[in-house]
């Protein structure tokens, strides 16, 4: 079982729903992270939580310590919002960085 | 932007070849990265640095060996290049403590004929 686990792997949506993206761990963590990467692109950081929750513009993480459990919302999506979203965790033993293996979505028009 | 630069960008070589791949800095920051991104398997950590010399290994660091002998160099060494690392290599770095803000290279690509 991976140490970081995305839901769903794959998402579609329309121009204009709200979606959400969750992230669970299985380890003791100093900060989660998330990230976009847009097709062909670089990995840019969206947000870095360590407790509570952060919002940028249309985009908000939430993060529940005691459970282990993450979400990146996006309101009003974009066409272009379409970007594999990942999440990471900062290993609270060793400093590693543990990645899940990333949310493909899909915005459509 | 902290100022981290990944050369080359882009490399084509062959079997059995050693390639070198760079990351720099240009922020003193103490934590870095290396990682692989392939189809089907996300980012997966090869080496990491905590410090000048101080280094460790990450899930998949067979056939890679790694260098940090200043701050703002961490330099990702395939011996003997095979086809399986055909691959983007990031580079990645974070900021001040373990709660810091991370900062990826753009990637080098990797095609190992």
């Amino acid at each position: 079982k991976n140490e970081v686990e995305q839901s769903p792997q794959n998402l579609t949506a329309q121009e204009g729903e709200f979606i959400t993206i969750n992230c669970s761990y299985s380890v003791g963590i100093s900060a989660l992270h998330w990230l976009q990467q847009h097709p062909g692109g670089g990995i840019v950081s969206l947000f870095m939580l360590s407790s509570g929750k952060k919002k940028h513009g249309r985009l908000i993480a939430t993060i529940n310590i005691q459970e282990k459990h993450s979400s990146l919302h996006i309101t009003a999506s974009h066409p272009r919002d379409s970007a594999v979203y990942i999440c990471a965790v900062t290993s609270y033993n060793t400093d590693k960085l543990i990645f899940g293996t990333g949310t493909r979505l899909q915005v459509f028009p | 932007d902290a100022g981290i630069t990944q050369s080359p960008r882009h490399k084509v070589t062959e079997t059995g070849t050693p390639v070198t791949l760079r990351c720099h800095q240009t922020e003193n920051h103490r934590y870095m990265y290396w990682y692989r991104q392939d189809p089907g398997h996300g980012l997966r950590l090869i080496h990491y640095s905590y410090g000048v010399k101080d280094t460790d290994k990450g899930e998949v660091s067979d056939g890679y060996s790694v260098s940090r002998s200043k701050t703002e160099d961490f330099l990702l060494t395939l011996e003997s290049a095979t086809s399986s690392q055909t691959s983007v290599y990031f580079c990645a770095i974070r900021q001040g403590t373990n709660t810091g803000e991370l900062f990826f290279g753009e990637g080098s690509r990797l095609t190992v004929l």
